[in-house]
């Protein structure tokens, strides 16, 4: 498997203020994913990401409070809107390497704390 | 749909225990099935998988072997270190989506 990066790896925003997160693969994957891990809690699926199309969202999340950008095939940014401290979780991003063994690997996440 | 059900953490085993976290799931057709394993302050890691019904998938000394007869896919580890302690994540995949089960914590006393 490739290398997966984030960028930040972690931040403390303030309440009302946007973030965005980024995601850098090294080798092209045609679908990325993000998900949020709240304080003590498992990974929700927030949105899969493919390259030349709209970002699909899971049931409670929605584009204006999480745009997701997936300008190629090596690389993806999620931004967490108009933050909140309900906000606060660790993103973490994850790629399908090949459509045959349906197995996600994961970067290494951004831990968020918003004030 | 689909759905992971995993032993209720937190586990605290003392070095060179047994170690066994129970996952059942729920699912349509044949998913593949995971454990994940998070190091305190890291993201996840891969720790083994199987794709199908009696594979077993093996890594650092874990085992998990995929019963379709029982819908589970238990980790086990017959002696656990100390550099064992984090969470672990059972999760099946099916049509390229995860469902994760909530996490169980071990701590590995020396």
């Amino acid at each position: 498997s490739a290398v997966i990066s984030q960028k930040p790896s972690r931040d403390i925003c303030q309440r009302g203020t946007s973030l965005t997160i980024q995601c850098q693969v090294d080798s092209q994957v045609t679908m990325m994913f993000w998900y949020r891990q709240q304080p003590g809690q498992s990974l929700t699926l927030i949105a899969t990401a493919n390259q030349g199309s709209e970002a699909t969202y899971e049931s409670g999340f929605v584009i204006d409070k999480f745009p997701i950008s997936r300008p190629n095939l090596t690389f993806s940014t999620l931004t967490v809107s108009n933050m909140s401290p309900e906000d606060s979780s660790i993103y973490l991003c994850s790629v399908d390497w090949t459509s045959r063994t349906d197995t996600q690997y994961f970067g290494p996440g951004t831990r968020l704390t918003v004030l | 749909g689909n759905s992971v059900t995993q032993m209720e953490g937190p586990v605290t085993l003392s070095e060179e225990a047994f170690l066994t976290i129970n996952c059942t799931y729920t699912a349509t057709g044949y998913p593949s099935l995971f454990w994940y394993v998070q190091y305190p302050g890291e993201g996840l890691q891969l720790l083994l998988k199987a794709t199908k019904a009696d594979d077993k998938g093996s890594n650092k000394g874990f085992e998990a072997t995929y019963r379709k007869e029982t819908t589970s896919f238990h980790l086990e580890k017959g002696s656990v270190q100390v550099s064992d302690s984090a969470v672990y994540f059972c999760a099946l995949s099916s049509a390229r989506q995860l469902t994760f089960g909530s996490g169980t914590q071990l701590t590995v006393l020396p």
